[in-house]
This record gives C-alpha cells, sequence and structure tokens, in this order.
C-alpha cells in the first residue's frame, strides 16, 4: 500500500521567497507521484506528476519537484513566491498498475507581502 | 469538454439521516474515486469505481457506499449520519489508468 506524509501542515514565506514544500512516500512498488493546489472553495489541480520518466519535473506557475528514490522524497520548489499561490497543496502517490491514488494531509502555503 | 460534475453544491442534514450525492464524470472517463475532505484529517480516499465495479476502498464503515452507473456517473450514500461525516466530499475521474485525476468542486456536507 502506498501513503505520502507532507512534512509541515502550514508554510508561511514571504513574496519573492523560495517555496520548499515537502513530501515523503513509502510505496512498494516504483510510484506515480502527484501534486495538487486546492484553491478555496474549489476542487484539487494537477500542479506537476512523476510517472517514472525524467526525475525533475516541471509544472505549471513556476512550480517543480524532483523524485529522490534514495531520499523516498517529492519535494515542491518555486524560486520565487509569487501572492497568487497561497492555497493549500497535496502531494499524492499512486501504483501505477492499480491506481488508487493516495493524499497526503496538506500543506496549506501562506504568503506574506 | 465539461468538467467533474458534482451536485448538490451544499446539504445540510441531521445526525441519523442519510444523504446521496452526485458526480458526472468527464465524458469517457470511466472511473470515479471519491474523497472525504476534512480539516483535521486532510484527503481520505473513500472508493474507486470503473466500469460500474468497485475497485478500490478506502478505510470506511459501511455505512458509506456508492455505485457507479453504465453512463459512467456515481453515486455515493451515507446512512445514519454522524456529526463527524461533516466535510467536502470530493469526486474525481480519469480515463481508468493511474495517472492523473480530475476533480470537481465537491459537495460540502453539514451533520447537525
Amino acid at each position: 500500500a502506498q501513503s505520502v506524509t507532507q512534512l509541515g501542515s502550514h508554510v508561511s514565506v514571504s513574496e519573492g521567497a523560495l517555496v520548499l514544500l515537502r513530501c515523503n512516500y513509502s510505496s512498494s512498488v516504483p510510484p506515480y507521484l502527484f501534486w495538487y493546489v486546492q484553491y478555496p472553495n474549489q476542487g484539487l489541480q494537477l500542479l506537476l506528476k512523476y510517472t517514472s520518466a525524467a526525475t525533475l519535473v516541471k509544472g505549471i506557475n513556476g512550480f517543480e519537484a524532483e523524485f529522490k528514490k534514495s531520499e523516498t522524497s517529492f519535494h515542491l520548489t518555486k524560486p520565487s513566491a509569487h501572492m497568487s499561490d497561497a492555497a493549500e497543496y497535496f502531494c499524492a502517490v499512486s501504483d501505477p498498475i492499480v491506481g488508487d491514488m493516495r493524499f497526503g494531509a496538506g500543506t496549506r502555503l501562506t504568503v506574506k507581502p | 469538454k465539461a468538467g467533474v460534475t458534482q451536485t448538490p453544491r451544499y446539504l445540510i442534514k441531521t445526525r441519523g439521516q442519510q444523504v446521496t450525492l452526485s458526480c458526472s464524470p468527464i465524458s469517457g472517463h470511466r472511473s470515479v474515486s471519491w474523497y472525504q475532505q476534512t480539516p483535521g484529517q486532510g484527503l481520505q480516499f473513500l472508493f474507486e469505481y470503473f466500469s460500474e465495479t468497485q475497485r478500490n476502498k478506502g478505510n470506511f464503515p459501511g455505512r458509506f457506499s456508492g455505485r457507479q452507473f453504465s453512463n459512467s456517473r456515481s453515486e455515493m450514500n451515507v446512512s445514519t449520519l454522524e456529526l463527524g461525516d461533516s466535510a467536502l466530499y470530493l469526486c474525481a475521474s480519469n480515463s481508468g489508468g493511474s495517472e492523473k485525476l480530475f476533480f470537481g468542486s465537491g459537495t460540502q456536507l453539514s451533520v447537525l
């Protein structure tokens, strides 16, 4: 069974600062990994995904994540935070064969002016 | 192409009642998954249906059930509602593989 752990339920950064949201996964098979973003009163939208191709994955809105098998991590980064990045971010893991996507508890990102 | 549609958007029920939530996936998508989102627990997987069959199931009591119709629309039912069932229920669809999910805006259920 797969699971993900997101370190830090709340992260606060200043506008223009680096964003780093941490995600560690557990999976018995090589996983697919995802980051989703949720804005208030909306469903989730896919930011980026790793599906066993390049380990550095670029997503929308300037976000990227690096798959590190040795660390079982898939941290999300953005070089310069923007006010519009304030949202809740979810890391997710999926078994490539079975599907069955499981999500972390989420990290709420606050961006201060 | 229309997105994932969930109805109703908001629901208020009392303890002991039952509720049915509806989800229409993106046209052509055969897989529908349901998730419960609460501030304390995050996103918890309920179940997934593919071609009218439950393919995966999370760790929820039997009060939570679902079904999928031949047109891929799905319903989720919760019986004997408890206060702790208050949550945002999200539906997501995809073509049936293990890649990305497309989410609806959710149904906000409040149990009083």
